[in-house]
């Protein structure tokens, strides 16, 4: 299985912030990385899929990068919307591996 | 825009095999090449992915479950299924189903979600 190793765990940060978070892949996967966001009690929604590709309706705070093994998840100008968890996931090969996530809270 | 929904029961004593169903509303099962997955997440812990079955019937698992997992399609109701057999409290879970589609630079990619619902194994 591809492992997918995301940091850091937790994030703290202030409304209008920029915020990164990282995925490291086990393996090359090319851009087969997709983004999710995850607020308490519901269900993940997908924000980006191959490596940068905003979903549509995703507001243009949010942006990808990354290809082979290092991706990464950026959020420019917090809104309070944006505090919940992020996961990102690996479509490179089954099982659809998804790392651990990344809590963002507000500091 | 499509919407998912499972169901079954919230409770599954050990030993016992878990069902759940899920029901796609708003567009149908068969279209396109639309693969229907199944994810799950212990309470405060991450996501693992279950496996996946397209409207042919082919499916795809996840090794560290294959042995105890079945996932068929019923395309007459538009509808999905889940078992998982012998279950012990560690599948104690929020199960989630969900649509993959295939994207051009992302191959196949979770778009669309159901809400979830919490199975409890427990006698």
């Amino acid at each position: 299985d591809i492992q997918m190793t995301q940091s850091p765990s937790s994030l703290s940060a202030s409304l209008g912030d920029r915020v990164t978070i990282t995925c490291r892949a086990s393996q090359t996967i090319s851009t087969y990385v997709s983004w999710y966001q995850q607020r308490p009690g519901k269900a993940p929604s997908l924000l980006i899929y191959g490596a940068s590709t905003l979903q549509s309706g995703v507001p243009s705070r949010f942006g990808g990068s990354g290809s082979g093994t290092d991706f990464t998840l950026t959020i420019s100008g917090l809104q309070p919307e944006d505090f919940a968890t992020y996961f990102c996931q690996q479509s490179y090969s089954s099982p659809y591996t998804f790392g651990q996530g990344t809590k963002l809270e507000i500091k | 825009q499509v919407q998912l929904q499972e169901s079954g029961p919230g409770l599954v004593k050990p030993s016992q095999t878990l069902s759940l169903t899920c029901t796609v509303s708003g567009g149908s099962i068969t279209s396109g090449t639309d693969y229907w997955s199944w994810i799950r997440q212990p309470a405060g812990k991450g996501l693992e992915w279950i496996g996946r079955v397209y409207s042919r019937g082919t499916t795809d698992y996840n090794p560290s479950l294959k042995s105890r997992v079945t996932i068929s399609i019923d395309t007459s109701k538009n509808q999905f299924s889940l078992k998982l057999d012998s279950v012990t409290a560690a599948d104690t879970a929020v199960y989630y189903c969900a649509r993959q589609r295939w994207f051009h630079n992302a191959d196949y990619t979770e778009d669309s979600w159901g809400q979830g619902t919490l199975v409890t194994v427990s006698s």
